[in-house]
């Protein structure tokens, strides 16, 4: 069955770089069916959509992080990324990769990860 | 949140719930469709509805969802302990240009 699985620092400074990788087992990210997305969870908060990305590079991002935002995908390790530039405490969040949307019918995210709590702090 | 959702409800074992979820003419209003997901502590979001009404495999059938205009519902019958959980809607906001998620509902089963 289709897995992710998020993996990267814990820990980010305030103004760093947060990165955070997700690497997909059971589907390949080349396969041309879906999107693949980054979002994000504050503590004891709802979810939050950060933006996602098609395995020919082509992305959607959230109008309200855009400015900060870059992801990037490597088919051959089946792989995509985030980064998100100049992080403040706001940023603080458990981050979840999932699968979706679908290039065609409804557009819900159908696999995530665990998720994995990035906390920014001096 | 975009979408509003009550932030809890709660029911007895064997009875039955709704989850409602308020939206607007720029998500639910305009056509787009509502998906639903079942979250417990500690584990990323499961999809549960997709499509307003459309159960992926291997999700109960006493998990159904509606939409109608700016709002859509969530009904749960049967409540099982099990269902104890998070919930959240999710849509999209073609103002936002955004994919959007309601603020999330809690269900405690008494």
């Amino acid at each position: 069955q289709v897995q992710l699985q998020e993996s990267g620092p814990g820990l980010v400074k305030p103004s760093q770089t947060l990165s955070l990788t997700c690497t997909v087992s059971g589907d390949s990210i080349g396969n041309y069916g879906h999107f693949w997305s980054w979002i994000r969870q504050h503590p004891g908060k709802g979810l939050e959509w950060i933006g996602y990305i098609y395995y020919s590079g082509s992305t959607y991002y959230n109008p309200s992080l855009k400015s900060r935002l870059d992801m990037s995908v490597e088919t051959s390790k089946n792989q995509f990324s985030l980064k998100l530039r100049s992080v403040t405490a706001a940023d603080t969040a458990t981050y979840y990769c999932a699968r979706g949307p679908p290039l065609a019918g409804a557009a819900a995210y159908d696999h995530w990860g665990q998720g994995t709590l990035v906390t920014v702090s001096s | 949140s975009v979408l509003t959702q009550p932030p809890s409800v709660s029911g007895a074992p064997g009875q039955s719930v709704t989850i409602s979820c308020t939206g607007s003419s720029s998500n639910l209003g305009a056509n787009y469709d509502v998906h639903w997901y079942q979250q417990f502590p500690g584990t990323g979001p499961k999809l549960l509805i997709y499509g307003n009404n459309n159960r992926p495999s291997g999700v109960p059938d006493r998990f159904s969802g509606s939409k109608s205009d700016t709002s859509a519902s969530l009904a749960i019958t049967g409540l099982q302990a099990e269902d104890e959980a998070d919930y959240y809607c999710q849509s999209y906001d073609s103002s936002l240009s955004a994919s959007v998620f309601g603020g999330g509902t809690r269900l405690t089963v008494l």
